[in-house]
């Protein structure tokens, strides 16, 4: 089953607006990630927020972690064209001996130039 | 560059052969990941290696094995294949076994199965 969920499932803005997506999970966690994924490729690391972190920024993403509501909020300003992707929240969940990241079913982003 | 490495890009076989993907993880890392990607099922662990020693399963048929060698490198085996296995797989690498960083991930392998 699906730790996180990502809100909306497809999103469609022009160039310049901002774009924001939230994604919501289950279990307690240690930290959450956000990945992109350009179509058929691999995914790629965004951003990484601790448990004990609020807000984190970088370039022009923001990521903010309410864990008590257990959600975060990705925020991508000034959108491009190029970011034009999936976008995937991942919590470590674990299992066995170790921690694996499980993904919610991701966002469509479709920047209009 | 994620520096993980994943053969063969693509693949084409018929229902009932068996299939072996490779992965060569990013420098320096001890975990591997496979993840299956469908479109009906999204984003699915499979297995977690640490080090050559199998950590954890997740959503893996028994048709499906793997291991991790000495020099970290990793194979997934699939065999009497299925259409239904027609998917990407992906392979990911992170430093420990506890996701307490970052995974980097291949561009994966896209099989077909026919």
């Amino acid at each position: 089953s699906q730790q996180g969920e990502e809100d909306p499932q497809a999103l469609s803005i022009q160039e310049g607006e901002n774009a924001t997506m939230n994604c919501s999970y289950k279990t307690s966690i240690n930290n959450l990630q956000w990945y992109r994924q350009n179509s058929g490729r691999g995914l790629v690391h965004l951003i990484l927020i601790r448990s004990n972190e609020r807000e984190k920024h970088s370039g022009r993403l923001r990521v903010t972690l309410d864990t008590s509501k257990k959600s975060s909020s990705l925020l991508i300003t000034a959108s491009r064209a190029a970011d034009t992707a999936s976008y995937f929240c991942a919590t470590p969940i674990s299992s066995g001996s170790a921690r694996q990241l499980t993904f919610g079913s991701g966002t469509q982003l479709t920047v209009l130039p | 560059d994620s520096g993980v490495t994943q053969t063969p890009k693509h693949l084409i076989t018929a229902t009932g052969q068996r299939v072996t993907l490779r992965c060569s993880p990013r420098s320096g890392d001890l975990s591997v990941y496979w993840y299956q990607q469908s479109l009906d099922q999204g984003l699915q662990f499979l297995i977690q290696y640490y080090n050559g020693e199998e950590r954890a399963k997740g959503n893996i048929l028994e048709r499906f094995s793997a291991q991790q060698f000495p020099d970290l490198h990793s194979e997934l085996n699939l065999s009497s294949l299925e259409l239904g296995d027609s998917a990407l797989y992906f392979c990911a690498s992170s430093v420990d076994s506890f996701m307490n960083t970052e995974a980097f991930f291949g561009q994966g392998t896209r099989l077909t199965v026919v």
